[in-house]
């Protein structure tokens, strides 16, 4: 059982250039999550998915979108990235959209933006 | 945003000592308080919550205490080990009973 899987590890991308980073569960949880992390600034929720179908937007949404087609992917695109998104990004999911559900978390991505 | 702080934001203890961690919170709404365990290059991962019935939770080494007066709620570490270094993260629940808040995290170094 991989749990859930990110990919890719690392990236960097110039400025402008399309990017989807892509998250995968096996665990069959309904909610998943992004968040970026910067320092000093602990984790930021982007956006999240209750279920499938559904997503919504977090604290920092600008710049970013989301899909949920299925139960097990979610990725997140930067249409257009621009060097303030450089961040590590980790996708996250719960059993249910309760926020008092434990959030497991993905290994991260380290994207880095020229 | 809601406001979310933690204090300190560094902490050195030697090891064997106790360590204890603070986030204040401004949601009066709030009612699950959990503490997420960072290591260096590794995910974050819960180590402990709690919920606004109760003032205190233990987990063997850890526990988490509740002021729902004073809004805030500590992390407190004893017999602290080397493998406890880690940055730690509070992330209690806000906008309404929502969403997570994450604090700006507390680099705990605990030294031989």
């Amino acid at each position: 059982i991989a749990g859930i899987t990110q990919a890719p590890t690392s990236q960097i991308l110039a400025a402008g250039r399309r990017m989807t980073l892509r998250c995968t569960q096996d665990m069959r949880h309904n909610a998943m999550y992004w968040y970026r992390q910067d320092l000093g600034l602990g984790l930021r929720l982007i956006h999240y998915s209750n279920t499938a179908g559904t997503t919504g937007k977090g604290e920092v949404p600008d710049g970013y979108s989301v899909s949920r087609a299925n139960t097990d992917d979610f990725p997140l695109t930067l249409a257009s990235a621009v060097p303030s998104q450089t961040s590590v990004y980790f996708c996250a999911s719960s059993a249910s959209g309760r926020a008092t559900d434990t959030q497991y978390f993905g290994p991260g991505t380290r994207l880095t933006v020229l | 945003g809601e406001n979310v702080e933690q204090h300190p934001s560094t902490l050195s203890v030697q090891e064997g000592d106790s360590a204890v961690i603070k986030c204040t919170y401004s949601d009066s709404a709030s009612n699950y308080f959990p503490w997420y365990k960072q290591e260096l290059g590794k995910r974050p991962q819960l180590i402990i919550d709690i919920r606004s019935n109760v003032g205190e939770k233990k987990d063997q080494r850890i526990a988490v205490t509740l002021n729902k007066t004073a809004k805030h709620f500590s992390l407190h570490i004893t017999e602290t080990q080397p493998e406890d270094s880690a940055v730690y993260f509070c992330a209690p629940l806000t906008g309404g009973g929502n969403k997570l808040t994450f604090g700006t995290g507390t680099q705990l170094k605990v030294e031989l």
